[in-house]
């Protein structure tokens, strides 16, 4: 009964390579997000969905791409990835009406080599 | 933009006891929300609290309650009778009531490592 689940939950890879991570949510929200939580532990949006549209796309690098298949699942793509891409990634998603509280997966620590 | 400044970086309480973290945070809107997580070691992201702006009285949630000052743009999280399970990061965070899509995003503080100790 997971309400936010995230795959996987360690991704160990070398630089250059791409990598996808999963999110999915059973809440019945229709709004997703993605947040990157670096080594110095600062959370800070990249991006969200509302009904498989784009909403928010902060200043990030275009090798992150973000897909929306349905309302319960955003996924994160990362193309040629960099040193500086080792991060913890989450997924929170929440209803869209106005100040909802955001629930959050449990995280993906990317690590890369 | 919306900042958010949590200035402990780190905090110590002895179990039982109770602890203030403090948070500000710097805003022209009126109308916007203010939240603590909690991530423990595990690393998830739990909700402690929430609070509306519109709001006069401060939320409590058993033992968390906090001081919601909208003036002085403060809101510090207190926590009483301390457990071993509340050592973790505290996060506070900002939304805006804004009802377009960027105004949904979460600006968070840099986190104050709460230790408790017997």
């Amino acid at each position: 009964d997971t309400a936010v689940s995230q795959t996987p939950k360690y991704l160990v890879t070398q630089m250059g390579n791409d990598k996808s991570i999963k999110c999915e949510q059973n809440l019945g929200h229709d709004t997703m997000y993605w947040y990157k939580q670096d080594s110095k532990k600062f959370l800070k949006i990249m991006f969200s969905y509302n009904n498989k549209e784009l909403i928010i796309n902060e200043t990030v690098p275009n090798r992150f791409s973000p897909k929306s298949p349905d309302k319960a699942h955003l996924n994160l793509h990362i193309n040629s990835l960099e040193l500086g891409d080792s991060a913890v990634y989450f997924c929170a998603s929440s209803p869209y009406l106005t100040g909802q509280t955001q629930y959050f997966g449990p995280g993906t620590r990317l690590l890369v080599l | 933009a919306q900042t958010v400044t949590q200035s402990q970086p780190e905090m110590s309480v002895q179990e039982a006891e109770t602890v203030t973290l403090s948070c500000t945070y710097d805003t022209s809107e009126s109308d916007y929300y203010l939240f603590w997580y909690k991530q423990p070691p595990s690393r998830q992201m739990i909700l402690v609290i929430r609070q509306e702006a519109y709001k006069q009285q401060n939320a409590t949630e058993n033992r968390f309650s906090v001081n919601f000052q909208k003036a002085a743009k403060s809101f510090s999280l207190k926590i009483s009778d301390s457990q071993l399970g509340d050592a973790a990061m505290y996060f506070c965070a900002y939304r805006s009531g804004g009802y377009t899509g960027t105004a949904s995003k979460l600006t968070f503080g840099t986190g104050t490592r709460l230790q408790v100790t017997l």
